[in-house]
């Protein structure tokens, strides 16, 4: 167990559905992070959250939407969503600078 | 934009040889760290590296920062089946807030 808690653990869906993915953390980080990880392209960093300001959107398409209400929790809302979109969703937080704690990250599979 | 380059992306090496990966990053970095992730696991802390010219070990495991902060390494000496994994080095830039940019990995596979 880390402290970052990522739910579901595993989630299909139809490309027409919305939903999100959630991530908690209560080790009194200040910064939480998404980061897709596929076959393909392992560990892609596609947001940052610092002092729960979002501070980077690499180039994520839109059909993907972070949100974080407070700097405890982390969201992915998800909608309209592609089969090239499967892949496993990992959350992550840390100090601004520091090592970052990963959760268990859930299995995405888009149908 | 920064990125980090990470080799081999494979290594199969027979239980009790040596094993090194390397990471070589496009911007100087303000540290490095280091993750392990077993298969259908996540990624897992290692170690950090701050200094320029940094050498730390863990175990089996040695760490190398290089002189101009730019390049890292992970060696493992005699290797154990238990090593199996990704191992994903991850860089830090001087210049962000915090943005984490890891290495493609490298899956080792060790052999009994």
């Amino acid at each position: 167990e880390t402290g970052v808690t990522q739910t579901p653990r595993h989630l299909v869906m139809g490309m027409t559905n919305k939903k999100s993915l959630k991530c908690e953390q209560h080790l009194g980080h200040n910064a939480m992070y998404w980061y897709k990880q596929s076959a393909k392209k392992p560990l892609e960093l596609m947001f940052v959250y610092s002092l729960e300001e979002r501070v980077e959107n690499n180039s994520v398409p839109s059909r993907f939407s972070p949100e974080c209400p407070n700097s405890s929790h982390l969201f992915l809302h998800l909608h309209t969503l592609q089969p090239e979109d499967s892949a496993l969703y990992l959350c992550a937080s840390s100090q601004v600078r520091g090592e970052a704690f990963f959760g268990q990250g859930t299995r995405l599979t888009v149908v | 934009g920064q990125q980090v380059m990470q080799i081999p992306q494979y290594q199969h090496v027979q239980e009790g040889e040596d094993f090194t990966t390397y990471c070589n990053s496009s911007t100087t970095l303000s540290n490095i760290q280091w993750y392990k992730q077993r298969p259908g696991g996540h990624p897992v802390f290692l170690i950090q590296l701050v200094k320029s010219g940094e050498v730390k070990k863990q175990k089996r495991l040695t760490f190398q920062f290089g002189e101009a902060k730019k390049n890292s390494s992970l060696h493992i000496t005699a290797t154990q089946t238990t090593d199996v994994g990704t191992y994903f080095c991850a860089g830090l830039s001087s210049s962000n807030t915090g943005k984490l940019i890891f290495g493609q990995g490298t899956t080792l596979q060790v052999k009994p």
